[in-house]
């Protein structure tokens, strides 16, 4: 069963370009939540979204960012007009249900580098 | 609110040594505690979880027991390797408040040989 799958690994863009980052859960996972990290620190959640639909959206920044997760494929994290402040690291995680107990499996993240 | 406080990093310990990384948390609800070990480019991995208080949860040698009273998680390891080498991440499930997990700073631990 292959693990939480994100890519690209690594996304370098300018200034004012768009970033685009993908994440396929885990297979039969249907619950998909994305943090970010910044350097040194730890990791910050921005968004939780089920199939079609955004569930919490708390952590995102009101300007730029957006996410979905359409009933086929991949879930989106978009960054519009990216500034030297993106740079992170972008980590989605998937679970199986939504409970109290529930584990969280993350990917190997997207490490965005702005310049 | 819901927050996670670990101790400051880095630690640094010989092979074989004791380890211990400090987790405290604050919540409004009845949290699951998770810890979590992240290698150098790598994503986290779960390594142990306890979803009540007195639970003990336990991996790879690596153990924490849920403390209510304290509010703690403490993660502790008898006898490390060099392979341990990683940052360990503290973090708390709160379904109560959402779905999200908060996390601690994380805490960087590199054993010599």
């Amino acid at each position: 069963n292959a693990g939480v799958m994100q890519n690209p690994r690594h996304l370098v863009r300018r200034r004012g370009q768009e970033a685009r980052l993908r994440c396929s859960p885990m297979k039969g996972h249907s619950h998909v939540y994305w943090y970010r990290q910044l350097p040194e620190e730890g990791l910050k959640f921005m968004v939780y979204l089920q199939k079609e639909n955004i569930i919490d959206e708390s952590g995102m920044p009101k300007e730029r960012f957006s996410a979905e997760f359409p009933k086929e494929g991949p879930s989106i994290l978009r960054i519009q007009q990216v500034v030297r402040g993106d740079s992170a690291a972008y980590f989605c995680a998937s679970s199986l249900t939504s409970g109290r107990t529930d584990t969280q499996y993350f990917g190997p993240g997207t490490r965005l580098t702005v310049l | 609110g819901n927050s996670v406080t670990q101790m400051e990093g880095p630690v640094t310990l010989s092979e074989e040594a004791f380890l211990t990384i400090n987790c405290t948390y604050t919540a409004t609800g009845y949290p699951s505690l998770f810890w979590y070990v992240q290698y150098p480019g790598e994503g986290l991995q779960l390594l142990l979880k306890a979803t009540k208080a007195d639970d003990k949860g336990s991996n790879k040698g690596f153990e924490a027991t849920y403390r209510k009273e304290t509010t703690s998680f403490h993660l502790e390891k008898g006898s490390v390797q060099v392979s341990d080498s990683a940052v360990y991440f503290c973090a708390l499930s709160d379904k109560d408040t959402g779905n999200q997990f908060y996390f601690g700073t994380g805490t960087s631990l590199t054993v010599i040989p």
